[in-house]
């Protein structure tokens, strides 16, 4: 059981909007800004997303959004392209110096 | 601009060790936090711990608590991960990634280790 959760699968079509939600606790999510998103390709390393909760590296599209509400945070991917089809995980820093990861979700354009 | 590369792929016998390295590139080695993760087939991703390459503190996973060493040699840029005992269950894809300001930003490419007799 990952220490945050999130769905396993998401979908939708292209042109559409997709929300992730990633839930932890008082202590992780709900206590410090410094939760990140990241993509992933089969076989390849994870892909800095979104960091600090809704901050973008430069390189990604603007069309990839982050919030948090509480212990839950969101990433929102609207203008869903083919290319956006991956996995996608949450982190956060879980205070006393440790990380922790999501589970990891799906997401599949139709 | 900022790399991350890692050893390659190891096959090891149930009770070995495995020793992975990162060499960096791109960036003053000695003012980050170099993290280690994994991800068995299939798998999320697991947070190991993390080696500060200026004091060398570390803090290590409770999950491996005992058998994981980071070790770091500033003069190369590069970082090393030991992980001992190893059985099936620690076949993963191993990462190293870089830490800044509480953000792991940039990734190695993974080191496949497989623990088979």
């Amino acid at each position: 059981q990952s220490a945050l959760t999130q769905p396993r699968s998401v979908s939708g079509s292209p042109g559409q909007s997709v929300t992730i939600s990633c839930t932890g606790a008082s202590s992780d999510v709900g206590n410090y800004n410094y939760v990140s998103w990241y993509q992933q390709y089969p076989g390849k390393a994870p892909k800095l997303m979104i960091y600090d909760v809704s901050k973008r590296p430069s390189g990604v599209p603007d069309r990839f959004s982050g919030s948090k509400s509480g212990s839950t945070a969101s990433l929102t991917i609207s203008g869903l392209q083919a290319e956006d089809e991956a996995d996608y995980y949450c982190c956060s820093y879980g205070g006393e110096y440790t990380w922790l990861f999501g589970g990891g979700t799906r997401l599949t354009v139709l | 601009q900022v790399q991350l590369e890692q050893s390659g792929a190891e096959v090891k016998k149930p009770g070995a060790s495995v020793k992975i390295s990162c060499k960096t590139s791109g960036f003053t080695f000695t003012t980050y936090v170099i993290h280690w993760l994994r991800q068995a087939p299939g798998q999320e991703l697991e947070w190991m711990g993390w080696i500060n390459v200026g004091n060398f503190n570390r803090r290590y996973s409770q999950n491996f608590r005992g058998r994981l060493a980071f070790a770091r040699d500033t003069s190369a840029s590069t970082a090393t991960m030991e992980l001992s005992s190893l059985t099936s269950g620690d076949t993963a894809v191993y990462y190293c990634a870089r830490e800044g300001g509480y953000t792991i930003d940039y990734w190695g490419q993974g080191t496949l280790v497989t623990v088979s007799s």
